[in-house]
């Protein structure tokens, strides 16, 4: 069975701080790679995604992907208030994606 | 933008009544899906079709069934609702080339059983 390990948290961070999110995957056949973010009562919707090994930015989003490790991870600078929420991660390798059962991130003024 | 809609935000019914849950997208994607959200537990998959007329069983699939008679449609039914199938529903749409893009999700349908 194919597993996508988050922590659950609560992840507590101060507003300006970097928030640094993990996620492990067991699929070494996995090709492509997600975070979502979903707001409590809210549907999923995709923040960054990542192919290949290194690192991908966009705003103040980065994240990270490291195959041989099978980890992935998505930092936020600067983070804010409006961050807080849960971020899944998800892992595709053939048609169907599996996700974690997600980290919640609570950033506090 | 993609949009995914789906019909009912919010649903209440009787243990043991046919429940269908419709699920429409607007961008010609060749992939739909069907989740469950529970506390805890994450995104678990029900069903996944790949094409029209095409299905796949997720990872519980068992009480429920799926019809995709035309692409931009994807409808999951309960046959006989139970207590336990009380959740939140999420379909989601891809563009079907690699199989590995982003999903699109619908704002998701809370059912519950009674």
């Amino acid at each position: 069975q194919k597993e996508v390990e988050q922590n659950s948290g609560p992840l507590s961070v101060p507003e300006g701080a970097i928030a640094s999110l993990n996620c492990t995957y067991s699929d070494r056949g996995s090709q492509s790679f997600f975070w979502y973010r979903q707001y409590s009562g809210k549907s999923p919707e995709l923040i960054m995604f990542i192919y290949s090994n290194g690192d991908k930015e966009d705003g103040r989003f980065t994240a990270q992907l490291n195959k041989a490790s099978q980890y992935v991870s998505l930092l936020i600078r600067d983070s804010q208030p409006s961050d807080s929420a849960t971020y899944l991660c998800a892992v595709s390798g053939s048609y169907i994606p599996t996700f974690g059962r997600g980290t919640s991130l609570i950033v506090h003024p | 933008d993609v949009k995914v809609t789906q019909s009912s935000r919010y649903l209440v019914k009787r243990t043991g009544e046919k429940v269908f849950l419709e699920c429409v997208q607007d961008m010609d994607h060749e992939n739909m899906f069907w989740y469950r959200q529970d506390p805890g537990l994450g995104l678990r998959l029900i069903y996944f079709s790949y094409d029209v007329k095409m299905k796949e069983k997720g990872d519980i699939p068992e009480g429920y069934s799926v019809s995709r008679e035309k692409k931009e449609r994807f409808s999951l039914i309960l046959e006989s609702a139970s207590t336990n199938q009380t959740s939140m529903y999420l379909c989601a749409s891809r563009d079907g080339t690699g199989g590995t893009g982003e999903l699109f999700f619908g704002e998701g349908s809370r059912l519950t059983v009674l």
